[in-house]
Protein backbone atom coordinates (compact mmCIF):
# COMPACT_ATOMS: atom_id res chain seq x y z
CA UNK A 1 0.00 0.00 0.00
CA UNK A 2 0.90 3.17 -0.73
CA UNK A 3 2.35 5.78 2.05
CA UNK A 4 1.69 9.06 0.58
CA UNK A 5 -0.91 9.26 -1.90
CA UNK A 6 -0.74 12.48 -4.45
CA UNK A 7 -4.09 12.14 -6.40
CA UNK A 8 -3.30 15.34 -8.79
CA UNK A 9 -0.71 14.18 -11.15
CA UNK A 10 -1.70 17.91 -12.98
CA UNK A 11 -2.81 20.90 -12.41
CA UNK A 12 -3.52 24.36 -13.98
CA UNK A 13 -4.52 27.24 -11.78
CA UNK A 14 -4.42 30.85 -12.74
CA UNK A 15 -2.33 33.43 -11.77
CA UNK A 16 -2.90 35.21 -8.16
CA UNK A 17 -5.53 32.41 -7.48
CA UNK A 18 -4.77 30.04 -4.38
CA UNK A 19 -4.45 26.48 -5.39
CA UNK A 20 -4.46 23.51 -3.03
CA UNK A 21 -2.33 20.37 -4.00
CA UNK A 22 -4.02 17.48 -2.04
CA UNK A 23 -1.52 14.95 -0.17
CA UNK A 24 -2.92 11.70 2.27
CA UNK A 25 -0.84 9.11 3.90
CA UNK A 26 -0.73 6.15 5.72
CA UNK A 27 1.06 5.26 8.78
CA UNK A 28 -0.13 3.45 12.29
CA UNK A 29 3.14 5.36 13.86
CA UNK A 30 2.11 8.10 16.23
CA UNK A 31 4.61 10.11 15.90
CA UNK A 32 5.58 11.56 12.27
CA UNK A 33 6.91 14.41 9.94
CA UNK A 34 4.82 15.52 7.06
CA UNK A 35 6.89 17.46 4.91
CA UNK A 36 6.40 19.40 1.29
CA UNK A 37 9.03 20.09 -1.48
CA UNK A 38 9.42 22.32 -4.64
CA UNK A 39 10.96 20.69 -7.55
CA UNK A 40 11.37 23.29 -10.28
CA UNK A 41 12.62 22.07 -13.87
CA UNK A 42 16.35 22.90 -13.08
CA UNK A 43 15.92 19.51 -10.84
CA UNK A 44 16.84 20.88 -7.41
CA UNK A 45 14.19 19.89 -4.63
CA UNK A 46 13.28 22.49 -2.18
CA UNK A 47 12.17 22.23 0.96
CA UNK A 48 9.03 24.61 2.09
CA UNK A 49 7.08 23.44 4.76
CA UNK A 50 7.16 20.85 7.89
CA UNK A 51 4.27 19.84 9.86
CA UNK A 52 4.57 17.29 12.93
CA UNK A 53 1.89 15.06 13.84
CA UNK A 54 1.71 16.43 17.26
CA UNK A 55 1.95 20.31 16.47
CA UNK A 56 -1.61 21.67 16.88
CA UNK A 57 -1.31 24.95 14.89
CA UNK A 58 -1.35 24.33 11.47
CA UNK A 59 2.01 25.64 9.95
CA UNK A 60 2.71 28.62 7.62
CA UNK A 61 5.60 30.06 6.14
CA UNK A 62 4.71 32.39 4.00
CA UNK A 63 2.58 31.90 1.09
CA UNK A 64 2.60 28.59 2.10
CA UNK A 65 0.02 26.67 4.35
CA UNK A 66 -0.15 23.27 5.35
CA UNK A 67 -3.67 22.29 5.92
CA UNK A 68 -3.33 19.65 8.46
CA UNK A 69 -6.28 17.39 8.62
CA UNK A 70 -5.34 14.66 11.54
CA UNK A 71 -8.39 12.24 11.87
CA UNK A 72 -8.60 12.00 7.42
CA UNK A 73 -4.56 11.55 7.07
CA UNK A 74 -4.57 14.59 5.18
CA UNK A 75 -1.82 17.43 4.57
CA UNK A 76 -2.95 19.61 1.70
CA UNK A 77 -0.35 22.30 1.09
CA UNK A 78 -2.14 25.44 0.23
CA UNK A 79 -0.04 28.35 -1.89
CA UNK A 80 -1.95 32.00 -1.65
CA UNK A 81 -1.76 34.26 -4.20
CA UNK A 82 0.24 31.88 -6.90
CA UNK A 83 2.69 33.24 -9.02
CA UNK A 84 4.34 31.96 -12.23
CA UNK A 85 7.34 30.98 -9.99
CA UNK A 86 5.40 28.52 -8.66
CA UNK A 87 4.94 26.17 -11.87
CA UNK A 88 6.79 23.19 -10.44
CA UNK A 89 6.42 19.79 -9.50
CA UNK A 90 5.22 19.62 -5.91
CA UNK A 91 6.00 16.27 -3.60
CA UNK A 92 4.72 15.37 -0.17
CA UNK A 93 6.54 13.36 1.79
CA UNK A 94 6.81 11.87 5.05
CA UNK A 95 8.84 10.77 7.57
CA UNK A 96 7.85 8.55 10.78
CA UNK A 97 9.72 8.19 14.17
CA UNK A 98 10.71 4.24 13.91
CA UNK A 99 11.65 5.15 10.60
CA UNK A 100 13.35 8.22 11.22
CA UNK A 101 16.47 7.66 8.44
CA UNK A 102 14.52 7.50 5.87
CA UNK A 103 11.18 10.38 4.28
CA UNK A 104 9.08 8.48 1.57
CA UNK A 105 8.29 10.89 -1.23
CA UNK A 106 4.52 10.37 -2.97
CA UNK A 107 4.84 10.60 -6.49
CA UNK A 108 4.00 14.66 -7.26
CA UNK A 109 2.02 16.88 -8.24
CA UNK A 110 2.96 18.89 -11.39
CA UNK A 111 1.66 22.66 -10.84
CA UNK A 112 0.72 25.13 -13.83
CA UNK A 113 0.41 28.50 -13.53
CA UNK A 114 -1.40 30.67 -16.13
CA UNK A 115 -0.61 34.03 -16.78
CA UNK B 1 29.76 27.17 -1.31
CA UNK B 2 26.94 26.67 0.34
CA UNK B 3 24.03 24.17 0.98
CA UNK B 4 24.40 20.63 -1.05
CA UNK B 5 26.03 20.01 -4.47
CA UNK B 6 26.34 17.61 -7.09
CA UNK B 7 28.80 16.99 -10.01
CA UNK B 8 28.54 16.48 -12.32
CA UNK B 9 25.59 17.97 -13.55
CA UNK B 10 24.94 15.97 -16.46
CA UNK B 11 26.70 12.82 -17.87
CA UNK B 12 26.49 10.80 -20.79
CA UNK B 13 28.23 7.37 -20.49
CA UNK B 14 28.17 4.00 -22.58
CA UNK B 15 27.23 0.69 -20.80
CA UNK B 16 30.90 -0.39 -20.69
CA UNK B 17 31.83 2.72 -18.84
CA UNK B 18 33.24 3.16 -15.49
CA UNK B 19 32.09 6.63 -13.58
CA UNK B 20 31.44 8.42 -10.43
CA UNK B 21 29.03 10.66 -9.25
CA UNK B 22 30.71 13.28 -6.32
CA UNK B 23 28.05 15.18 -3.74
CA UNK B 24 29.38 17.39 -0.95
CA UNK B 25 27.25 18.84 1.57
CA UNK B 26 28.61 22.42 3.46
CA UNK B 27 25.69 22.18 6.22
CA UNK B 28 27.09 20.13 9.05
CA UNK B 29 25.23 17.61 8.85
CA UNK B 30 25.88 13.71 9.66
CA UNK B 31 23.41 11.54 7.08
CA UNK B 32 23.60 11.63 3.33
CA UNK B 33 21.35 10.22 0.95
CA UNK B 34 20.93 9.19 -2.74
CA UNK B 35 17.87 9.19 -4.80
CA UNK B 36 16.83 7.96 -8.16
CA UNK B 37 14.25 9.83 -9.89
CA UNK B 38 12.87 8.45 -13.59
CA UNK B 39 10.41 9.87 -15.24
CA UNK B 40 6.36 9.40 -13.99
CA UNK B 41 8.19 7.26 -10.76
CA UNK B 42 8.02 8.51 -7.37
CA UNK B 43 11.77 9.13 -5.68
CA UNK B 44 13.21 5.62 -5.07
CA UNK B 45 15.78 5.83 -2.26
CA UNK B 46 18.81 4.30 -2.78
CA UNK B 47 21.05 4.63 -0.45
CA UNK B 48 21.71 6.01 2.97
CA UNK B 49 24.47 6.99 5.29
CA UNK B 50 24.15 7.75 8.76
CA UNK B 51 27.39 8.65 10.35
CA UNK B 52 29.49 7.41 7.33
CA UNK B 53 28.09 4.22 7.95
CA UNK B 54 25.70 2.74 5.21
CA UNK B 55 22.56 1.93 7.31
CA UNK B 56 20.17 1.28 4.32
CA UNK B 57 20.97 -0.27 1.04
CA UNK B 58 17.34 -0.24 -0.70
CA UNK B 59 17.90 -3.77 -2.89
CA UNK B 60 19.87 -1.31 -5.57
CA UNK B 61 22.41 -3.82 -8.03
CA UNK B 62 25.80 -4.00 -7.45
CA UNK B 63 26.26 -1.81 -10.77
CA UNK B 64 25.68 1.07 -8.24
CA UNK B 65 28.66 1.38 -5.73
CA UNK B 66 28.10 3.90 -2.63
CA UNK B 67 31.75 5.65 -0.92
CA UNK B 68 31.03 7.70 2.13
CA UNK B 69 34.62 8.48 3.15
CA UNK B 70 33.40 11.56 5.67
CA UNK B 71 30.11 12.95 6.73
CA UNK B 72 30.41 15.71 3.88
CA UNK B 73 30.90 14.16 0.91
CA UNK B 74 29.35 10.81 -0.88
CA UNK B 75 29.75 8.83 -4.06
CA UNK B 76 28.48 6.86 -6.45
CA UNK B 77 30.13 4.95 -8.67
CA UNK B 78 28.42 3.47 -11.88
CA UNK B 79 30.02 0.58 -14.12
CA UNK B 80 28.15 -1.79 -16.76
CA UNK B 81 24.97 0.56 -16.22
CA UNK B 82 21.81 -0.30 -18.16
CA UNK B 83 20.05 2.21 -20.31
CA UNK B 84 17.25 2.00 -17.71
CA UNK B 85 19.42 3.62 -15.51
CA UNK B 86 19.63 6.68 -17.24
CA UNK B 87 17.73 9.13 -14.49
CA UNK B 88 17.86 12.09 -11.99
CA UNK B 89 20.55 11.23 -9.31
CA UNK B 90 19.65 12.82 -6.44
CA UNK B 91 22.05 13.68 -3.58
CA UNK B 92 20.83 15.29 -0.03
CA UNK B 93 21.74 15.32 3.53
CA UNK B 94 20.23 15.90 6.95
CA UNK B 95 21.12 16.40 10.32
CA UNK B 96 19.91 12.92 12.13
CA UNK B 97 18.84 12.91 15.38
CA UNK B 98 15.83 11.97 17.78
CA UNK B 99 13.56 13.83 16.38
CA UNK B 100 11.50 13.41 13.05
CA UNK B 101 11.77 17.17 12.48
CA UNK B 102 14.47 17.23 10.44
CA UNK B 103 14.12 17.82 6.65
CA UNK B 104 16.14 16.39 3.89
CA UNK B 105 18.57 19.23 2.09
CA UNK B 106 18.86 18.36 -1.55
CA UNK B 107 21.76 18.79 -3.87
CA UNK B 108 20.85 20.12 -7.71
CA UNK B 109 21.01 16.40 -9.08
CA UNK B 110 22.79 14.39 -11.84
CA UNK B 111 20.94 13.98 -14.93
CA UNK B 112 22.66 10.64 -16.06
CA UNK B 113 21.96 9.27 -19.59
CA UNK B 114 23.53 5.45 -20.46
CA UNK B 115 23.43 5.14 -24.24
Amino acid sequence: AQKITQTQPGMFVQEKEAVTLDCTYDTSDPSYGLFWYKQPSSGEMIFLIYQGSYDQQNATEGRYSLNFQKARKSANLVISASQLGDSAMYFCAMREEDRDDKIIFGKGTRLHILP
Amino acid sequence: ETGVTQTPRHLVMGMTNKKSLKCEQHLGHNAMYWYKQSAKKPLELMFVYNFKEQTENNSVPSRFSPECPNSSHLFLHLHTLQPEDSALYLCASSQEGLAVAYEQYFGPGTRLTVT
